[in-house]
């Protein structure tokens, strides 16, 4: 059983559309983290959270730390959000600080 | 400010050839770590560090050796290279202090084993 689950794997939206990717976790963590990586190119933060919510721009990000599960909002979705999301836990121990990452949700947003 | 800088971008070998990814950060972080990306799998850890001279082993470390002589370099070799470790591979690093912590990607490298 993978760490994170996300969900959907695959989302298309239309222009404009709310959106919403959501993450699971099974692991006790420092920290969660949602990434963007648009085809062929890097990985990129988008969010780092611990508790509460965050936002940047039309981008929003929610973290339930009782339920272990995490939101990724985005309003008023556009052709250039196409890309995948991925949702991963950083967990500290004397080992290292541990990333675990979710297979990605795959968004592509119609004009 | 370069960030994680990862070489080369695309390679292709034959079975059995080796080959170094190299990986720089100059961001002075402790905690380097590259990764494997397959298609329907996450990213999946194949060895990382948490300081000069110190390595372990992730998730999928056969076939791989790294070594972490400097704080800013992690190479990653490929000993023998076989088909299945045709992939796109992500070198990170990462800080941590309480409250905060944060990852920076490579821009990964596209490897083909042929």
């Amino acid at each position: 059983k993978n760490e994170v689950e996300q969900s959907p794997q695959n989302l298309t939206a239309q222009e404009g559309e709310f959106i919403t990717i959501n993450c699971s976790y099974s692991v006790g963590i420092s920290a969660l983290h949602w990434l963007q990586q648009h085809p062929g190119g890097g990985i990129v933060s988008l969010f780092m959270l611990s508790s509460g919510k965050k936002k940047h721009g039309r981008l929003i990000a929610t973290i339930n730390i009782q339920e272990k599960h995490s939101s990724l909002h985005i309003t008023a979705s556009h052709p250039r959000d196409s890309a995948v999301y991925i949702c991963a836990v950083s967990k500290l121990s004397n080992t290292g600080n541990q990333f675990y990452f979710g297979t990605g949700t795959s968004l592509t947003v119609i004009p | 400010n370069a960030g994680v800088t990862q070489t080369p971008k695309f390679q292709v070998l034959k079975t059995g050839q080796s080959m170094t990814l190299q990986c720089a950060q100059d961001m002075n972080h402790e905690y380097m770590s590259w990764y494997r990306q397959d298609p329907g799998m996450g990213l999946r850890l194949i060895h990382y560090s948490v300081g000069a001279g110190i390595t372990d082993q992730g998730e999928v470390p056969n076939g791989y050796n790294v070594s972490r002589s400097t704080t800013e370099d992690f190479p990653l070799r490929l000993l023998s290279a076989a088909p299945s470790q045709t992939s796109v591979y992500f070198c990170a690093s990462s800080y941590y202090i309480p409250g905060n912590t944060e990852a920076f990607f490579g821009q990964g490298t596209r490897l083909t084993v042929v």
